[in-house]
């Protein structure tokens, strides 16, 4: 069975870029089409930051965008700010099992 | 305004059957291919995807977990409600509901989720 890794932790200063990876364990991932990337902060709903792998759902900043190579996709934030502090969970929908894998998530800190 | 909450016991007993109710505004679920997902978080754990159900009644479940799942809509009423059989401690999370749409694989708004409790 697939698993999505993160890195368990990220930090920035603010203006910076950083990039967070998710790499799936097994080559059973359908191609890597259907990657998105939430951002949570506790105690709030999470939200859609990245859909598709790099698009962009409406009202997200310019700043967030993703990508894939292979079996990893990428989400990168650039010119960091305070409120992207939060935690960041990758998703795979695997079409070989017909489910939707997250990853383990990444706590973004901005110093 | 799209809105999702979700409902329920904060705290069940061991072998109790949990049942969770998403209750949504701003749409219906008798638009195509419109769907809701249930997903659950364990405190200090990764996000864990449960189920789903479209517009058509059509569902999935989480390979690890449907046979203790039960995913049901009320259109009438603009519910989801999700039942669990045979609670157990590692069953403790925020079980969270969301919007998705069909054939698209991601969540583009989310409740903020209820915590649920296990004790023994």
């Amino acid at each position: 069975q697939s698993a999505l890794t993160q890195p368990a932790s990220v930090s920035g200063s603010p203006g910076q870029s950083i990039t967070i990876s998710c790499t799936a364990t097994s080559s059973d991932v359908g191609g890597f089409t259907y990657v998105s990337w939430y951002q949570h902060h506790a105690g709030k709903a999470p939200k859609v930051m990245i859909y598709d792998v790099s698009y962009r759902p409406s009202g997200v900043s310019d700043r967030f965008s993703g990508s894939k190579s292979g079996n990893t996709a990428s989400l990168t934030i650039s010119g960091l700010q305070a409120e992207d502090e939060a935690d960041y969970y990758c998703s795979l929908y695997t079409s070989s099992n017909d489910y939707v894998l997250f990853g383990g998530g990444t706590k973004l800190t901005v110093l | 305004q799209i809105t999702l909450t979700e409902s329920g016991p904060a705290l069940v007993k061991v072998t109790q059957t949990l049942t969770l109710t998403c209750t949504f505004s701003g749409f219906s679920l008798t638009t195509n291919e419109v769907g809701v997902v249930w997903i659950r978080q364990p405190p200090g754990k990764a996000l864990e995807w449960l189920a789903i159900i479209y517009w058509n009644d059509d569902k999935r479940y989480s390979p690890s977990l449907k046979n203790r799942l039960i995913v049901t809509k009320d259109t009438s009423k603009n519910q989801v409600v999700l039942t669990v059989t045979n609670m157990d401690p590692v069953d403790t999370a925020t079980y969270f509901c969301a919007k998705t749409n069909w054939g698209s694989w991601y969540f583009d708004l989310w409740g903020r989720g209820t915590l649920v409790t296990v004790s023994s």
